[in-house]
């Protein structure tokens, strides 16, 4: 049973571009969170899906986006990329409902923006 | 200010010492505490999850506490190995939306 699974494991980008993460979740869970990790900073919570809708969201701008596909796996989107983006970006999954929820986290991607 | 604070920042221990990692919050109502182990570059794993009613969790030579009154928690690690060096993150369920506050977590190095 494949855990967390994330993609690409790295990547670079320049100032003003877009990105796109992935991730697909432990099988059996249905939600998803996006938390983005800078250096020597514990991990900031952006978003969490579920039923393919956004249902909490932290504090960032607008130029962060996500989807939950069918089939439970999303995507992070972020636009307009800034030099402060430069990141590790988590996905965590968790199952159904049923009382004190444990996630799983992926392994990350680690985003550079030039 | 940060609803998790964890301290110390960074420690060096010699392989086969214990060491005990500390984790105070303010999150309101609490729900429960995990604390995570990060290695570096790589996704956090957990170690343990404690609620209310439980005050202290062990998971191998991990042994969590938790005083919800005075709102503080501990990781103590038993005969340190040179793989626990990692990056020690506390997380708090609670608050109004019941979200997940970090902290910045506690950096172990381990020496032979």
């Amino acid at each position: 049973d494949a855990g967390v699974t994330q993609s690409p494991t790295h990547l670079i980008k320049t100032r003003g571009q877009q990105v796109t993460l992935r991730c697909s979740p432990k099988s059996g869970h249905d939600t998803v969170s996006w938390y983005q990790q800078a250096l020597g900073q514990g991990p900031q919570f952006i978003f969490q899906y579920y039923e393919e809708e956004e249902r909490q969201r932290g504090n960032f701008p607008d130029r962060f986006s996500g989807h939950q596909f069918p089939n439970y796996s999303s995507e992070l989107n972020v636009n307009a990329l800034l030099l402060g983006d430069s990141a590790l970006y988590l996905c965590a999954s968790s199952p159904p409902d049923r009382g004190v929820k444990t996630q799983y986290f992926g392994p990350g991607t680690r985003l550079l923006v030039l | 200010k940060n609803q998790v604070e964890q301290s110390p920042q960074s420690l060096i221990i010699l392989e086969g010492k214990n060491c005990t990692l500390q984790c105070n919050y303010t999150v309101s109502p609490f729900s429960n505490l995990r604390w995570y182990k990060q290695d570096t570059g790589r996704g956090p794993v957990s170690l343990t999850i404690m609620t209310f009613s439980e005050n202290t969790k062990s998971n191998g030579r991990y042994t969590a506490t938790l005083d919800a009154d005075t709102k503080q928690s501990s990781l103590h690690i038993t005969a340190s190995q040179l793989s626990d060096s990692a990056s020690y993150i506390c997380v708090v369920s609670g608050g109004r939306n019941n979200r997940l506050a970090f902290g910045k977590g506690n950096q172990v190095v381990v020496i032979p």
